[in-house]
């Protein structure tokens, strides 16, 4: 347990609105990801951080985007939620030994 | 390009019987790979990872993988399951020290009594 904490757990939202999630973590980690994950694809790579105001794009990019102003948060923010974007988040954090410890996710929905 | 593929979406056993999860990948370049394993409503969590060194893994709950470079495989494996085994497993691979996990699309262990 890498002290990721990740906010709101759960989420309804209406399409057209903003919505912004929230991953922190405990234990001083550079490397801060976000992914999504969907029945039947896995897990997706949204966008990720390498640093304090370092981040880029991932696979899944289109409609997000992210911003990270201290090392400890990770902001995830969905410029104008559509339906697609219904999903799971989890957010990860990473050392760079390679192994990467994942938050409890956040469950949206797109109405 | 790289990418995973993991073999069966779903694998049904009894319990105290052995398991094997698939997972083969591409890439034209050496990788590192790593299963993860997601109990239901939870996040991932690292089961094994193979960087280098030895081709056969051991990871935590009794699971081990085995690289296999010419099959470009790695397939995980348990002699005896659990009930508690239950969960969906990711295959995930890197490129060397570059680049970010790509996952395959997961594997539904389903352990029965």
């Amino acid at each position: 347990d890498a002290g990721i904490t990740q906010s709101p757990r759960h989420k309804v939202t209406e399409t057209g609105t903003p919505v912004t999630l929230r991953c922190h973590q405990t234990e001083n980690h550079r490397y801060m990801y976000w992914y999504r994950q969907d029945p039947g694809h896995g897990l997706r790579l949204i966008h990720y951080s390498y640093g304090v105001k370092d981040t880029d794009k991932g696979e899944v990019s289109d409609g997000y985007s992210v911003s990270r102003s201290k090392t400890e948060d990770f902001l995830l923010t969905l410029e104008s939620a559509t339906s697609s974007q219904t999903s799971v988040y989890f957010c990860a954090t990473e050392t760079g030994t390679d192994e990467q410890y994942f938050g409890p996710g956040t469950r949206l929905t797109v109405t | 390009a790289q990418s995973v593929t993991q073999l069966d979406s779903q694998v049904p056993v009894f319990e105290e019987a052995p398991v094997e999860l698939r997972c083969n990948y591409s890439s034209s370049v050496s990788v590192y790979l790593f299963w993860y394993v997601q109990y239901p409503n939870q996040g991932l969590q690292l089961l094994l990872k193979y960087l280098s060194g030895s081709t056969l893994v051991k990871g935590i709950n009794g699971f081990e993988a085995e690289f296999n470079k010419s099959q470009t495989s790695f397939h995980l494996r348990k002699p005896s399951v659990h009930i508690s085994d239950t969960a969906e497993y990711f295959c995930a691979v890197i490129r060397g020290s570059q680049g970010n996990l790509i996952f395959g699309k997961g594997t539904k262990l389903s352990v029965k009594p």
